[in-house]
């Protein structure tokens, strides 16, 4: 079982729309949990850091945080064409490092 | 503040040859990290160094080596070139906070002939 799973997609929305991407992981000791944002050709980008269970919200980006079911989750909401990119799931399991998904892509339809 | 830089942006070398990419930061960042990244295979971690004067292995460490060279700086050195090292490579820094939420440079877009 890999430690960080995301479905690879293409996850499709429609402009406007919530686009809503999920993340569970292995290690129950995990501590800090993070999304990276990477357009092609380029570096991932951290958009969004959460450390306790519940939502935290940073403009149209919320993440949700549920430690009993081992699941993060990140939702975009009014869905921009600009929005289409990779969305990386990173989970710190302790020792310093960070473990990241393969990865989700997203595509925002005009 | 430049963040994270890397050098070269790019590279294409003969199988054998040796290089050494550059990384340097300008957070003050304790940790610092050396990734390649495969298309389907996500960022897998080649060497990471938790502070200056230390580094350790990540999942893929063969055919590298990296020296911490001061704080600011972390470099990565392919000795002999093999065309199963052809990859974009990245390398991030982290404040060692109990968080380790990491900042990526550009990359290096590295092919092997």
């Amino acid at each position: 079982q890999k430690e960080v799973e995301q479905n690879s997609g293409p996850l499709s929305v429609p402009e406007g729309a919530i686009a809503s991407l999920n993340c569970t992981y292995s290690d129950r000791g995990s501590q800090s949990f993070f999304w990276y944002r990477q357009y092609s050709g380029k570096s991932p980008e951290l958009i969004m850091s959460i450390y306790s269970n519940g939502d935290k919200e940073d403009g149209r980006f919320t993440a949700q945080l549920n430690k009993a079911s081992q699941y993060v989750s990140l939702l975009i909401r009014d869905s921009q064409p600009s929005d289409s990119a990779t969305y990386l799931c990173a989970v710190n399991t302790g020792f310093q490092k960070l473990v990241f998904g393969t990865g989700t892509r997203l595509l925002v339809s005009p | 503040n430049a963040g994270v830089t890397q050098t070269p942006k790019f590279q294409v070398l003969k199988t054998g040859q040796s290089m050494t990419l550059q990384c340097a930061q300008d957070m003050n960042h304790n940790s610092m990290y050396w990734y390649r990244q495969d298309p389907g295979m996500g960022l897998r971690l080649i060497y990471y160094s938790a502070s200056e004067g230390t580094t350790d292995k990540g999942e893929v460490p063969n055919g590298y080596n990296v020296s911490r060279l001061n704080k600011r700086e972390f470099s990565l050195r392919l000795e002999s070139a093999a065309p199963s090292q052809t990859s974009v490579y990245f390398c991030a820094s982290s404040a060692r906070d109990g968080y380790y939420e990491q900042y990526f440079g550009p990359g290096t877009r590295l092919t092997v002939t």
